[in-house]
């Protein structure tokens, strides 16, 4: 079964200290997908980074990282000097490709709050 | 290019009403998903399309939610009769097939439609 476990329900960092997000993921599969979405408190889901399972590069996007290791089957999600529009709930997915038929299974979620 | 499209955003009812949300995708994208966002689950997938063909629809709660998909520009998301427990969040979204070797493509959501069945 696939499955994607975000251990941290809730975090609160003070501005401008760094945070990690922690995602586990679970497949047998040896081709699949891993994404970030962001849920802001307006309610959006805004999509925030998509990897496959070929590529173990870590990305960096300004003050966003990211670090896959397939070894542990993890795909966390840093944010350097954190600021207060950070706060959200953020989601890590899974998504396995097998023919065309595939779906995105999302974690439970990590609420995290930026405190001023 | 105009996002997903979710209609009402906000819908309250009375237990035993009919509830219908309704959808448009992503004009090109082959997939379209309902899931459903409550505190207690966070997201679940409720059922999705590829080329408005269901493929699975396992996260359907019960027989009184059901989905549609006339066409490749239209979804709906029937629950009947409506109950208090069904009052969520629920999301639709749209993806793009990439043609194989390629990356899949990210899921676009609309904006929700929060549902609230007294």
């Amino acid at each position: 079964a696939q499955k994607v476990t975000q251990a941290q329900t809730e975090i609160s960092v003070v501005e401008k200290e760094d945070v990690t997000l922690d995602c586990v993921y679970e497949t047998r599969d040896t081709t699949y997908y891993l994404f970030w979405y962001k849920q802001p408190p307006s309610g959006e889901l805004v999509f925030l980074i998509r990897r496959n399972s070929f590529d173990e590069q870590n990305e960096i996007s300004g003050r966003y990282s990211w670090n896959f290791q397939k070894s542990t089957s993890s795909f966390n999600f840093t944010i350097t000097a954190s600021q207060v529009v950070d706060s959200a709930v953020y989601f890590c997915a899974l998504s396995l490709f097998m023919n065309r038929d595939d779906k995105i299974i999302f974690g439970k979620g990590t609420r995290l709050h930026i405190l001023p | 290019d105009a996002g997903v499209i979710q209609s009402p955003r906000h819908e309250v009812t009375e237990m035993g009403q009919e509830v219908t949300l309704r959808c448009k995708p992503i004009s090109g994208h082959d997939y379209l998903f309902w899931y459903r966002q409550t505190m207690m689950r966070g997201l679940e997938l409720l059922i999705y399309f590829n080329n408005n063909v269901p493929i699975d629809d396992s996260g359907m709660p019960e027989d009184r939610f059901s989905a549609k998909m006339p066409n490749a520009s239209f979804s709906t998301l029937k629950i009947q009769p409506s109950e208090p427990r069904d009052s969520a969040v629920y999301f639709c979204a749209s993806r793009q097939y990439l043609r194989q070797g390629a990356l899949s493509g990210e899921l676009f959501f609309g904006e929700g439609s929060r549902l609230t069945v007294l």
